[in-house]
């Protein structure tokens, strides 16, 4: 079974740019969650979505979005990049049983460089 | 919040040697808790996890046991190798109340394991 797919692994992106990223869960998965990593901050969760629907998100500006497609196939957007938004995007899928998400199974992350 | 705390890297062990990463929590529900380990350049691994208090979640030779008491979740293993050398990361998710797949991560232990 093929793990959680991000695409691309590596971006370069100019001040004031937008990017879009993409994740593909594992098949069978309907919960996508996107995080983002830093050495200041460490993992800090973005959103989550379930069927289509943002479940849960976290404490970042509108400048990041992001949605799910029918196949829950994922993708996030950040809008007038700053350079603080340097960072690796990781995406996370799992599974639902009795309406809960087991554990998180982690793709390798786009790294996103803003210059 | 929910909060998760570790000590600070990082480790340097000899290779053979005892291993053990604090780790403890803030919740107000009840988490399950996880273990993770990213190596170089890539995305997150699930190391072990534990649901419920008292569980003992263990993997490739790594343990870890849910304190309830003492809101604690420490990662030991007996004899440490070279190819252990990574980053370690204890995390929580409040799945039962808040049905989603959220994680709160602690800020990250680097582990370097000498020949």
């Amino acid at each position: 079974k093929a793990g959680v797919t991000q695409t691309p692994r590596y971006l370069i992106k100019t001040r004031g740019q937008q990017v879009t990223l993409s994740c593909s869960p594992i098949s069978g998965h309907r919960s996508v969650s996107w995080y983002q990593q830093t050495p200041g901050q460490g993992l800090q969760f973005l959103f989550e979505y379930f069927s289509e629907t943002q479940r849960n998100k976290g404490n970042f500006p509108g400048r990041f979005s992001g949605r799910q497609f029918s196949n829950s196939r994922s993708e996030m957007n950040v809008s007038t990049l700053e350079l603080g938004d340097s960072a690796l995007y990781l995406c996370a899928s799992s599974l639902l049983e009795g309406g809960a998400a087991t554990e998180a199974f982690f793709g390798q992350g786009t790294r996103l460089t803003v210059v | 919040g929910d909060s998760v705390t570790q000590m600070e890297g990082p480790v340097t062990l000899s290779e053979e040697a005892f291993l053990t990463i604090n780790c403890t929590y803030t919740a107000t529900g009840y988490p399950s808790l996880f273990w993770y380990v990213q190596y170089p350049g890539e995305g997150l691994q699930l190391l072990l996890k534990a649901t419920k208090a008292d569980d003992k979640g263990s993997n490739k030779g790594f343990e870890a046991t849910y304190r309830k008491e003492t809101t604690s979740f420490h990662l030991e293993k007996g004899s440490v190798q070279v190819s252990d050398s990574a980053v370690y990361f204890c995390a929580l998710s409040d799945l039962g109340s808040s049905n989603t797949g959220k994680l709160i991560f602690g800020q990250g232990t680097t582990l370097q394991v000498k020949p």
